[in-house]
C-alpha cells in the first residue's frame, strides 16, 4: 500500500543508452513531479504535471521527457544519457498543484557509465 | 545562487537534549516553510511547516521558529531520540509556487 511508487529503484546504465523511470500515486492527488538530486545533494524541481498537464517545465535538457498517461502515473524518460546525468530522482506528488505539502516516492538511483 | 542554505552538513547530539537545526533564505518573497526528514535510500517525507504569517509552530517533539527579519528558521527537537537520526531538509515557497529546497542537515542522535 506504498503511496508514492517508483521504479526501478537502481538503474546502471551505459552512456547513450535510453532509459525510462516509472512513478504510481495511490494518494488520489493530482499533481505529481519530478526531482533531482544532485551530488551537492540539493533537490531540484524538474517537471510537475496537474491532471496530465505539464505546469511546471524548469531548464532541463530535452533529453528529458515526462509522460503522464493519467493522474496516477509520471513516467520520466531520458534520452542519451550523459555521466552528469548520474543522481537519485524522486517523484513526488501533492493534493493540487503546488500544494506545499509534497509526498516523495523512495527515489531511484541513476548511475551513467 | 542557491536561495535556502543549510550551513551545517551535520550535527550530532545525546539522547534526550535538544537538537538545533537551521536554515537560512535570501528570497523576501517566501511565504512558506517546511522541513522534511529523509531516511537512507527512502525518499523526503514531510515533517512540520510555517506560514509566514506566524514565528513559531510546534508539533510534539518538533518546534519550527521563524524570524522574518534575519531571513533564518529553525527546527527543534526536544527531546531527541536515536530514531531522530536523519538528514532533515529545509524547503521554502513563494505563494504556492515550487519548492526550494536547502542541501540538508544530517542529524545524530547517540543513545
Amino acid at each position: 500500500d506504498t503511496a508514492v511508487s517508483q521504479t526501478p529503484k537502481y538503474l546502471v546504465t551505459q552512456m547513450g543508452n535510453d532509459k525510462s523511470i516509472k512513478c504510481e500515486q495511490n494518494l488520489g492527488h493530482d499533481t505529481m513531479y519530478w526531482y533531482k538530486q544532485d551530488s551537492k545533494k540539493f533537490l531540484k524541481i524538474m517537471f510537475s504535471y496537474n491532471n496530465k498537464e505539464l505546469i511546471i517545465n524548469e531548464t532541463v535538457p530535452n533529453r528529458f521527457s515526462p509522460k503522464s498517461p493519467d493522474k496516477a502515473h509520471l513516467n520520466l524518460h531520458i534520452n542519451s544519457l550523459e555521466l552528469g546525468d548520474s543522481a537519485v530522482y524522486f517523484c513526488a506528488s501533492s493534493q493540487r498543484p503546488l500544494y506545499n505539502e509534497q509526498f516523495f516516492g523512495p527515489g531511484t538511483r541513476l548511475t551513467v557509465l | 545562487d542557491q536561495q535556502v542554505k543549510q550551513n551545517s552538513p551535520s550535527l550530532s547530539v545525546q539522547e534526550g537534549r535538544i537538537s538545533i537545526l537551521n536554515c537560512d533564505y535570501t528570497n523576501s518573497m517566501f511565504d512558506y516553510f517546511l522541513w522534511y526528514k529523509k531516511y537512507p535510500a527512502e525518499g523526503p517525507t514531510f515533517l512540520i511547516s510555517i506560514s509566514s504569517i506566524k514565528d513559531k509552530n510546534e508539533d510534539g517533539r518538533f518546534t519550527v521558529f521563524l524570524n522574518k527579519s534575519a531571513k533564518h528558521l529553525s527546527l527543534h527537537i526536544v527531546p531527541s531520540q536515536p530514531g531522530d537520526s536523519a538528514v532533515y531538509f529545509c524547503a521554502a515557497s513563494d505563494r504556492g509556487s515550487r519548492l526550494t529546497f536547502g542541501e540538508g542537515t544530517q542529524l545524530t542522535v547517540n543513545p
